[in-house]
């Protein structure tokens, strides 16, 4: 069975703070990573994934295999951040994708 | 493109009541998704399909949840009868691709509340 695991349901920071928003994740095979992240009043939305290695608004992730971790990093918040993030694992068949629980990031002014 | 289309955007029945919901994918996309998202968790993926074929419903309450994809475009999702539990935003998505990883494109949603 697939498990994702975000352990914080809110985290609060100030603008220019650095961010990690923490996901631990549960399966037996090489899995796929994502993290979505819903804006207020916006739909879910690809953030990230792993496989591109890419910095999205300045975001980024790295597979940790022996920690079975995926976390969100952003060195400077901005207010704009604020929503909610979803980590969420897609398994090798790449026909089910498992989410997480959900974080909500608040960047205070 | 236009996105991920959804209706009813809010639906509010009574328990034992029955409830469809609908949904037209992304053009060009072969893979619909349906969730069920209680508040406060992630969404929990209820059936997949693959133009109009079932792939998963593994996690699809059988007894009372039903789903289908006719022509391969349009879908829609039936609750009957339904339960206080069923009460979540059910999210519908769709990809271009047959298998991943790849994005996923989520439509608004249907809040559902059952009193």
């Amino acid at each position: 069975a697939q498990r994702v695991t975000q352990p914080e349901k809110l985290l609060s920071v100030f603008k220019g703070a650095p961010v990690e928003l923490k996901c631990n994740y549960s399966y037996s095979g090489s899995p796929e990573l994502f993290w979505y992240v819903q804006y207020s009043r916006q739909r879910l939305q690809l953030l990230l994934r792993h496989i591109s290695r890419e910095s999205i608004k300045g975001f980024t992730a790295d597979l940790n295999k022996g920690e079975t971790s995926f976390h969100l990093k952003k060195p400077f918040a901005q207010e704009e951040d604020s929503a909610m993030y979803y980590c969420a694992l897609e398994n090798n068949a790449g026909n089910m994708l498992t989410f997480g629980g959900g974080t909500r990031l608040m960047v205070k002014p | 493109e236009a996105g991920v289309a959804q209706s009813p955007r809010y639906k509010i029945i009574e328990k034992r009541q029955s409830v469809a919901f609908w949904c037209n994918p992304i053009s060009g996309h072969a893979t619909l998704y349906w969730y069920q998202q209680i508040l406060g968790q992630g969404p929990k993926l209820l059936i997949q399909f693959q133009n109009n074929g079932v792939v998963d419903d593994s996690q699809l309450p059988k007894d009372r949840f039903s789903a289908e994809r006719l022509k391969g475009v349009d879908s829609t999702l039936k609750i009957q009868p339904a339960k206080l539990e069923d009460s979540a935003v059910y999210l519908c998505a769709s990809s271009f691709h047959t298998s991943g990883p790849y994005e996923q494109y989520f439509g608004p949603g249907t809040r559902l509340t059952v009193t």
